[in-house]
């Protein structure tokens, strides 16, 4: 029952560095999708993925960048990190279900400081 | 593009009733959300709501009002246990790959 898995849980970078936060599904869903999440806010979307080899842009894309060579990973890819990029950050994955209503679920989050 | 409201925080007593109001603008609907969340947590899903109307899942209810844009979250006999953070989140029908846009969230702190 693994779920989505992300890695690494908690990280600090600093200013300038890059890094590679991954996640991968075991439940064979088509869509993935990278939010970030600021302190006492709600989620906002980065990037998604509706199958392999295609991703797109969601509300906060600038400074980040994904792949998705196969259905079940979804690297998001800081080039460049600054401290507007600390914050938590979930991956999470769903399929076309008409009963829960295409459900999405999440990874656990991995906490992200850049310093 | 869509705009969702839900109030910021919310405080209650162990077994009494909270309920969590959730509006939205969107320029088409297609399904509204309600994850639960604890501090350093994950969210997880609670209930789905597409048509107008209340869905009951135990001591939670969800009801939805399509042509009004508004949503609430009914939690009932509060224990501790709920605190937690409550997000609403809509789903509009030409969204591609069924994204859901999220409300701020609504921390809900719940008293003995």
């Amino acid at each position: 029952n693994a779920g989505v898995t992300q890695t690494p849980k908690f990280r600090i970078l600093k200013i300038g560095q890059s890094m590679t936060l991954q996640c991968a599904q075991d439940m064979n869903h088509n869509y993935m999708y990278w939010y970030r999440q600021d302190p006492g806010m709600g989620l906002k979307l980065i990037y998604y993925s509706v199958g392999a080899g295609i991703t797109d842009k969601g509300e906060v894309p600038n400074g980040y960048n994904v792949s998705r060579s196969t259905t079940e990973d979804f690297p998001l890819r800081l080039e460049l990190a600054a401290p507007s990029q600390t914050s938590v950050y979930f991956c999470a994955s769903s399929t076309p279900d008409r009963h829960s209503g295409n459900t999405i679920y999440f990874g656990e989050g991995s906490w992200l400081t850049v310093v | 593009g869509q705009n969702i409201d839900q109030p910021t925080e919310m405080t209650a007593t162990e077994g009494a009733i909270v309920q969590i109001n959730c509006t939205y603008q969107t320029s088409g609907f297609n399904g509204l959300f309600w994850y639960q969340q604890h501090a350093g947590e994950a969210p997880t899903f609670l209930s789905y709501n597409v048509l107008d109307g209340l869905e009951e899942k135990g001591r939670f209810s969800s009801f939805l009002s399509r042509s009004k844009g508004y949503s609430y979250l009914l939690l009932k006999e509060l224990q501790m246990k709920d605190s937690a953070s409550y997000l609403c989140a809509v789903r509009d029908e030409r969204a591609a790959g069924n994204k859901l846009t999220f409300g701020g969230g609504t921390r809900v702190l719940v008293k003995p």
